[in-house]
């Protein structure tokens, strides 16, 4: 499984828009990326997957570069209730196999 | 919105106690797993289970760990001999097949060995 790096915490206010990149360079072909989110004690909750270019849904977008070695979460116009630990995860399209997760990033929305 | 469901949602239990932390993945779910974390840490992944069987565990799920889908709904985690470090939350999640819409996760229990 690709190992993903991204930055281990970040600051917005509300009402901005938030980018979270992660960087995979060793991405393999049959990998898709996945981004989760989680609040504390709670457990990660599913945001958003892509394989290639846009990928859009009700909560966030997710750009992903031809090259695919890095990817953007987007998450427009956050809110308080958007503070959270964001994972970006490289899952093997070809099975449903362990997810691994690392540090994440921690966001936090301000006032 | 289907739900994965875990009981109870904090344990309390004795070094050396057997748990049994249970699961009600989403109905139509083929793929189940256990995941811990330790506070202030990582999610780690324990133990996949397919077809009623183990699919796959981590070095962490040992033999004093076990898993079992009794009956067609619940999928149950047992630690067999507890101690201090098995002291985390443990989330259950489920998967589908075909769409690929992630995995979704319980809202874990939060396990205290004292």
């Amino acid at each position: 499984l690709a190992k993903t790096t991204q930055p281990i915490s970040m600051d917005s206010y509300e009402g901005q828009e938030v980018n979270i990149t992660c960087s995979h360079n060793n991405i393999a072909t049959n990998d898709y990326i996945t981004w989760y989110q989680q609040f504390p004690s709670q457990g990660p909750r599913f945001i958003i997957q892509g394989y290639k270019t846009k990928v859009t849904n009700e909560v966030a977008s997710l750009f992903i570069p031809a090259d695919r070695k890095s990817s953007t979460l987007s998450l427009p116009r956050v809110s308080l209730s958007d503070t959270a630990v964001y994972y970006c995860l490289a899952v093997f399209s070809g099975g449903y196999n362990k997810l691994i997760f690392g540090a994440g990033t921690r966001l936090a929305v301000h006032p | 919105e289907p739900e994965v469901t875990q009981t109870p949602s904090h344990q309390v239990t004795q070094m050396g106690q057997e748990v049994i932390l249970r699961c009600v993945p989403i109905s139509n779910h083929l793929y189940f797993y256990w995941y811990r974390q330790i506070l202030g840490q990582k999610v780690e992944f324990l133990v996949s289970f397919y077809n009623n069987e183990i699919s796959e565990k981590s070095e962490i799920f040992d033999d004093q760990f076990s898993v079992e889908r009794p009956d067609g709904s619940n999928f149950t985690l047992k630690i067999r001999s507890t101690k201090l470090e098995d002291s985390a939350m443990y989330f259950c999640a489920s998967s589908g097949t075909g769409e690929r819409q992630g995995y979704t996760f319980g809202s874990g229990t939060r396990l205290t060995v004292v």
